[in-house]
């Protein structure tokens, strides 16, 4: 069964410091592994879909990275308005349908 | 191009009555998607659509049914709800999951 674990469940950061989230999943066979975040009630916002180990993905001061158990998402200076929960899902290859596995999220607060 | 829009945005319902959910997009995607989002629990597949006319079970399906008759609609109904469905539902469109802002049920 495919599992997606994301932690930690929350982190508090000051403006400025630099930290990473992390997704580790099992799934059998990867199509794709995305991040999302999604602000309070609103929608989860699509940020990157990442195919193979190795690959490396930026959006202003995210990076995703990708190995063949977990992905990273590195926040470098982060600013309050980066304050959000941020989701990992996972695409089996097998699954026709291109459905999406989600974790739980991690809630991340940046403080001026 | 609005993307993906929901209606309504906000419902209370008394158990047993019924309703639908209106998912609407502009993107000319082939599949779409419901998603249900409980505290805790995560996002939750319910049904999805790989194109007009077609429809599959997803992981909580149980209690909701689901129509594709136009490909930019995906409907999904509740025939008799319960306070068990009380949730933030999500359309979602696209081989990328675009979604949409939601619609927060709750069942009295």
């Amino acid at each position: 069964e495919d599992q997606v674990t994301q932690s930690p469940e929350a982190l508090r950061l000051q403006e400025g410091e630099s930290s990473s989230l992390n997704c580790s999943y099992t799934v059998s066979g990867l199509r794709g592994l995305f991040w999302y975040r999604q602000d309070p009630g609103k929608g989860p916002e699509f940020l990157f879909t990442l195919y193979s180990a190795g690959e490396e993905k930026e959006k202003e001061r995210l990076k995703a990275t990708l190995t063949k158990k977990e992905s990273f998402l590195h926040i470098t200076a982060p600013k309050p308005e980066d304050s959000a929960t941020y989701l990992c899902a996972v695409q089996a290859a097998m699954d026709s349908g291109y459905a999406l596995n989600f974790g739980k999220g991690t809630s991340l607060l940046v403080t001026p | 191009n609005a993307g993906v829009t929901q209606t309504p945005k906000f419902r209370v319902l008394k158990t047993g009555q019924s309703m639908t959910l209106l998912c609407a997009q502009d993107m000319n995607h082939e599949y779409m998607y419901w998603y249900r989002q409980d505290p805790g629990m995560g996002l939750r597949l319910i049904h999805y659509s790989v194109g007009e006319g077609t429809t599959a079970k997803g992981e909580v399906p149980d209690g909701y049914n689901v129509s594709r008759l136009k490909k930019q609609n995906f409907l999904l109904g509740l025939e008799s709800a319960a306070p068990s469905q009380t949730s933030v539902y999500f359309c979602a469109s696209g081989y990328e999951q675009y979604f949409g802002p939601g619609t927060r049920l709750t069942v009295t």
